[in-house]
């Protein structure tokens, strides 16, 4: 039973304009959430995270939305940029869990056309 | 730099072989982490260590094997009993806090002769 979901496995936008990507939570324990980027043949990168007791958190170009009673986080990315094409993980824990605790979704590849 | 050093990039593994991947890390982080991801899937862990001479079975542990004689080193054996062993593994490692985030290493593509 997938905790963390991310429905969209891939998003095509144009470069300039705003990259919405989508993940879905089960669990009712989870209050960290965290988002990772991906180039081929490369391991993540952290790229944002937010606790429970935010809705919101902004990174540059970056915007993380929680929405608690919908189980549901968004991550921007306005403008959006070639160089943003990879793939994006989202991740989930419960505050009393360690890292080994994370949960990762399958992730969704974003492709940013010029 | 500081950071997450995997070696081989890509390994081939003989049916019946034992193969070993390699990680090592300059962060002095204390928790190490091993990871499977197959194509289109999320990352799976495998084991992790919190301490030196000490680590916890994961999520997939079956056939697969690890020690952690040192902080800065934490290579996963993949057994011959792990059947499906083609995936590409990534390390990662973190200070020994609740919800720290994880720095990952480039990656070991493993693949079946």
């Amino acid at each position: 039973d997938q905790q963390v979901k991310q429905n969209s496995p891939s998003l095509s936008v144009q470069e300039g304009r705003i990259s919405i990507l989508n993940c879905d939570y089960t669990n009712s324990m989870f209050d960290y959430f965290l988002w990772y980027k991906k180039y081929p043949a490369e391991g993540p990168t952290f790229l944002i995270s937010i606790s429970s007791i935010k809705d919101k958190n902004e990174d540059g170009r970056f915007t993380v939305f929680l929405n608690k009673s919908a189980k549901h986080l968004s991550l921007h990315i306005v403008p959006s940029q070639p160089g943003d094409s990879a793939v994006y993980f989202c991740a989930a824990s419960a505050q009393q869990g360690g890292s080994e605790k994370l949960v990762f979704g399958k992730g969704t590849k974003l492709t940013v056309n010029p | 730099d500081g950071g997450i050093t995997q070696s081989p990039k890509y390994l081939f593994r003989k049916e019946g072989q034992n193969v070993t991947l390699s990680c090592e890390q300059n962060l002095n982080h204390d928790a190490m982490y091993w990871y499977r991801q197959d194509p289109g899937q999320g990352l799976r862990l495998i084991y992790y260590s919190q301490i030196v001479n000490d680590f916890q079975k994961g999520d997939i542990a079956e056939g697969y094997s690890v020690s952690r004689e040192k902080k800065e080193s934490f290579p996963l054996t993949v057994t011959s009993a792990q059947k499906n062993p083609t995936a590409f593994y990534l390390c990662a490692s973190s200070t020994f806090s609740t919800n720290e985030k994880l720095f990952f290493g480039s990656g070991t593509q493993l693949s079946v002769l």
